[in-house]
């Protein structure tokens, strides 16, 4: 149990353009899905937690116009990097909390490799 | 931001010896958390500490809470190639705008020779 997935796992694209990223609970609701960053051979960086229903909150630094993230059902979330260019190359990765799981629980997804040309 | 200092950064031993990681922050954290990535994927979590002194093991791997509540390690008994990865120390915020979330430590990259 406790599977989150992530779509696509790679998508490269050329600058500009906006790239969609679903997270998905497969057998658990997620009342909170958060959203990292990672560049190679670094840490995760949190960058927004988002609650079930309502707006995001986003870490400081993080361009909120810039990293749009909406979680609108209970097993989505999704991150949309807008107008992508090469510095917003990066792993990205989530991870879901649900109702019944600890308060120290997170299950990660698989994450995404995004290379912006 | 709280920040984690995890060390060492990467680590080169052979199979079956054993391995020790720690990680120190200036801040307390109610609980620390230690992870396992493989290149390309998430990061799955290996152990997990919530009361300050906990010494908890998981097979061939011991962590334990600091009893200060700002520092953990992480030990690796017997290592197989299969260990090979990397490992993140995480705390979960005690209190102010850092409640409830992880902070991560830089990971220790970890090599084991056959």
């Amino acid at each position: 149990g406790a599977v989150v997935s992530q779509h696509p796992s790679w998508v490269i694209c050329k600058s500009g353009t906006s790239v969609k990223i679903e997270c998905r609970s497969l057998d658990f609701q997620a009342t909170t899905m958060f959203w990292y960053r990672q560049f190679p051979k670094q840490s995760l960086m949190l960058m927004a937690t988002s609650n079930e229903g309502s707006k995001a909150t986003y870490e400081q630094g993080v361009e909120k116009d810039k990293f749009l993230i909406n979680h609108a059902s209970l097993t989505l979330s999704t991150l949309t990097v807008t107008s992508a260019h090469p510095e917003d190359s990066s792993f990205y990765i989530c991870s879901a909390r649900s109702r019944t799981s600890g308060p120290n629980e997170q299950f990660f997804g698989p994450g995404t490799r995004l290379t912006v040309l | 931001g709280q920040q984690l200092n995890q060390s060492p950064q990467s680590m080169f031993i052979q199979e079956g010896e054993d391995v020790s990681m720690n990680c120190t922050s200036s801040s307390i954290f109610n609980t620390w958390l230690w992870y396992k990535q493989d290149p390309g994927e998430g990061p799955v979590l290996l152990i997990a500490l919530y009361k300050a002194g906990e010494l908890t093991s998981n097979g061939r791997l011991t962590a334990q809470f600091g009893i200060t509540r700002k520092d953990s390690f992480l030990n690796i008994s017997a290592s197989i190639p299969s260990d090979v990865g990397i490992y993140f120390c995480a705390g979960r915020g005690a209190g102010g705008t850092s409640y409830g979330k992880l902070t991560f430590g830089q990971g220790t990259i970890l090599t084991v020779h056959p």
